[in-house]
C-alpha cells in the first residue's frame, strides 16, 4: 500500500527565511510523489511532482522539492518565504495506473511578516 | 492547463434534503474522477472513484446508497448526498486526471470544493 507521512502539523517561518515542509513516503515500486497547496475553502492546487529523473524538482511559485530515495523523503522547500505562502500543504502519492492520490495529513505553514 | 469545475461551492439546506454536486472537466476528458471528503483541519479522505459508464467504486465505510455517484459522460460526474443529515456536513472535493498524455505523468486536478451545511 502507498502512504505518505507529514510529521509536522504546523510550521512557522519568518518572511524572507527559507522554509521546509517535510514528507516521507512508503511505496511498493516506483514512487509518484506530489505536493499540493490548499487555501481556505478552496480545492487543492498542484505545486510539483516527482516521477523520475532529477532528484531536485522545481515547481510553481518558487517551490522545489528534493527526492531522496535512501531516506524515502520528498521535502518541500522554498529559499525565501512570503506571507502569501501561508496555507495548508499536502504531500501525496499514487501507484501505477489511474489510481487516486493518497494524501498525508497536511502541514499548516504560517509565514510571519 | 487542465481545469476541474465544481458546483455549487456552498450549500445550506434542511435535514432530509438531497443535494447534488457536479464536477466537470472543462478542457479534457476524464474516464475516472475521484470524490474526496475533508473534515475541518484534516486531510482529504477518498470516498469513491467514479467511472464513466459504469458503477463507482466506493471506499470501505462509505455508504453507496447515501452517496450516489453518476458519471454519465467523459466530462461530468455527480455526487448526490441523499437524505442529508447534519453529520453529512463537510467539504466535498472532486478531482480528475488528464490521462491523454499518459497516466503516470499527470497530476490530479481539483475542483474548488463544495461546502455542505445541513441544518
Amino acid at each position: 500500500a502507498q502512504s505518505v507521512a507529514q510529521p509536522e502539523d504546523q510550521v512557522n517561518v519568518a518572511e524572507g527565511n527559507p522554509l521546509t515542509v517535510k514528507c516521507t513516503y512508503s511505496v511498493s515500486g516506483n514512487p509518484y510523489l506530489f505536493w499540493y497547496v490548499q487555501y481556505p475553502n478552496r480545492g487543492l492546487q498542484f505545486l510539483l511532482k516527482y516521477i523520475t529523473g532529477d532528484n531536485l524538482v522545481k515547481g510553481s511559485y518558487g517551490f522545489e522539492a528534493e527526492f531522496n530515495k535512501s531516506q524515502t523523503s520528498f521535502h518541500l522547500k522554498k529559499p525565501s518565504a512570503l506571507v502569501s505562502d501561508s496555507a495548508l500543504y499536502f504531500c501525496a502519492v499514487h501507484g501505477s495506473g489511474n489510481t487516486p492520490l493518497v494524501f498525508g495529513k497536511g502541514t499548516r505553514l504560517s509565514v510571519i511578516a | 492547463g487542465a481545469v476541474v469545475s465544481q458546483h455549487p461551492s456552498w450549500v445550506i439546506c434542511k435535514s432530509g434534503t438531497s443535494v447534488k454536486i457536479e464536477c466537470r472537466s472543462l478542457d479534457f476528458q476524464a474516464t475516472t474522477m475521484f470524490w474526496y471528503r475533508q473534515f475541518p483541519k484534516q486531510s482529504l479522505m477518498l470516498m469513491a472513484t467514479s467511472n464513466e459508464g459504469s458503477k463507482a467504486t466506493y471506499e470501505q465505510g462509505v455508504e453507496k446508497d447515501k452517496f450516489l455517484i453518476n458519471h454519465a459522460s467523459l466530462t461530468l460526474s455527480t455526487l448526490t448526498v441523499t437524505s442529508a443529515h447534519p453529520e453529512d456536513s463537510s467539504f466535498y472535493i472532486c478531482s480528475a486526471r488528464d490521462t491523454g498524455a499518459g497516466l503516470s505523468n499527470q497530476p490530479q486536478h481539483f475542483g474548488d470544493g463544495t461546502r455542505l451545511s445541513i441544518l
